[in-house]
């Protein structure tokens, strides 16, 4: 595997829709968050996975926002009846090791999310 | 609560001038803390990490618990540095990174 990988790169959304983003990490890294980066600003954890467990979703703004990592491989952010803050790019990044070891985290190129 | 900041949005400097971009922290117990870097039409990736004491691409970072400072330096600016940098210290319980607003790095000819 060439490294983490995300899709949609870029996704418009008309206010109220919902959207699915996916994240695909490293095969093999137990660690997976998900950041939301705002225009101008450093990305803000919102969720982390230890394999399929979902350890800390204390960074999720709303009801609105739902991860899943069922396998514990690919992970999917859902933002559900979207609205025009929910505009950012949304990183993923994987670790090879577990909660609370501070390891190297290995970002994914980011979904570009647009909400008019 | 964690907080990081950096308090320069734009840093600009000649080639081979010295650089240094600040970070100040403020955490609650012993954090790790990161450098991360994005180059144009790049992902974010790791620059260094305070632990490994190591230098990359000729920078260097000292942690200043007193000052609560992780400030990343290099004595010799070249072009290729020129990136958006982040100063992220690592939180305890999952590893999640507490990441600054950024400085943008502009080296000149």
């Amino acid at each position: 595997g060439a490294g983490v990988s995300q899709s949609p790169r870029y996704k418009v959304a008309k206010r109220g829709q919902d959207v699915a983003l996916r994240c695909d990490p490293i095969s093999g890294h137990v660690s997976l968050f998900w950041y939301q980066q705002a225009l101008g600003q450093g990305p803000e954890f919102l969720t982390y996975f230890q394999n399929e467990a979902q350890l800390d979703k204390s960074g999720l703004p709303s009801d609105r926002f739902f991860a899943e990592r069922p396998e514990g491989s690919v992970s999917t952010l859902k933002i559900q009846r979207t609205q025009k803050e929910d505009s950012a790019v949304y990183l993923c990044a994987s670790s090879l090791i577990r909660a609370g070891v501070k390891g190297e985290q290995f970002f994914g190129p980011g979904t570009r999310l647009t909400v008019l | 609560a964690q907080r990081v900041t950096q308090p320069e949005k734009l840093l600009s400097v000649f080639k081979g001038a010295p650089v240094e971009l600040k970070c100040n922290y403020s955490y609650s117990g012993s954090p790790e803390l990161f450098w991360y870097v994005q180059y144009s039409r790049q992902r974010l990736q790791l620059l260094l990490r305070h632990i490994s004491r190591e230098s990359i691409k000729g920078f260097t970072a000292d942690l200043n618990k007193g000052e609560t400072s992780f400030h990343l330096k290099k004595p010799f600016a070249q072009e290729e540095d020129s990136a958006m940098y982040y100063c992220a210290p690592s939180s305890g319980n999952t590893g999640k990174l507490i990441f600054g607003q950024g400085t943008t790095l502009q080296v000149k000819p």
